[in-house]
């Protein structure tokens, strides 16, 4: 089955830097590849997600790239806030009946003022 | 904008008794899954449906089951509850034409003491 890992665990950076977590996949048959936040005791919400035909797709202050052939895929976000502060997971699917997410163990970013 | 309803949002047990937790899908969503996070893990895949019938089987103990019923509702049935089984159990609903986002309910904690 799928494996999806991601590094780092925790990253701090100080409010109005970039952030960027990096997850790499093992299915070849992955084509969709989401991101979620999730704050403490709360459910995962989706911040934005990438399909396999796009190498790269932007919302505002967030990011996301994609490398097929290398099997690996970011997440970019620029002048953090301390509300950005929260666990950040990146997961792997493919689409159809099956699709379920394989979650990465997750990213705790902490955003210092 | 409707969301996906977990009930209860918090439920404890003893050992070895059992719980039943529910989740209501968004409308029109054809695909439910199970999910199961413990404290500072990722979400683990259990179990999910699509047009009521099991789509996926993940990491769900034999001890657990699940169905989903005519109006697209699930439930998840646990027996013999361990002190493990203590956990955040979400229910997320997507569509299945396409790639499509899982979209999370606010989840079940369950503590079994």
């Amino acid at each position: 089955g799928e494996n999806v890992e991601q590094h780092p665990s925790t990253l701090s950076v100080q409010e109005g830097d970039s952030a960027v977590i990096k997850c790499t996949y093992s299915d070849s048959a992955s084509n969709y590849f989401p991101w979620y936040k999730q704050e403490l005791g709360k459910r995962p919400q989706l911040i934005i997600d990438i399909r396999s035909n796009v190498g790269e797709k932007k919302d505002q202050r967030i990011a996301v790239t994609l490398n097929k052939t290398a099997k690996h895929f970011s997440l970019h976000i620029t002048e953090t806030q301390p509300e950005d502060s929260a666990v950040y997971f990146c997961a792997a699917s493919t689409t159809g009946t099956a699709s379920k997410l394989t979650f990465g163990t997750g990213t705790r970013l902490q955003v210092t003022l | 904008a409707a969301g996906v309803i977990q009930s209860p949002r918090h439920l404890i047990k003893e050992k070895r008794e059992t719980a039943t937790l529910k989740c209501y899908p968004i409308p029109r969503h054809d695909t439910v899954y199970w999910y199961q996070q413990g404290p500072g893990q990722d979400p683990q895949f259990l179990i999910s449906f699509y047009e009521k019938m099991q789509s996926d089987k993940g990491s769900i103990p034999d001890r657990f089951s699940a169905q989903q019923f005519s109006d697209y509702h699930s439930e998840l049935n646990m027996s013999s509850l361990e002190l493990g089984d203590s956990a955040l159990y979400f229910c997320a609903s997507s569509l299945t034409q396409g790639p499509s986002p899982l979209h999370f309910g606010n989840g079940t904690r369950l503590t079994v003491t």
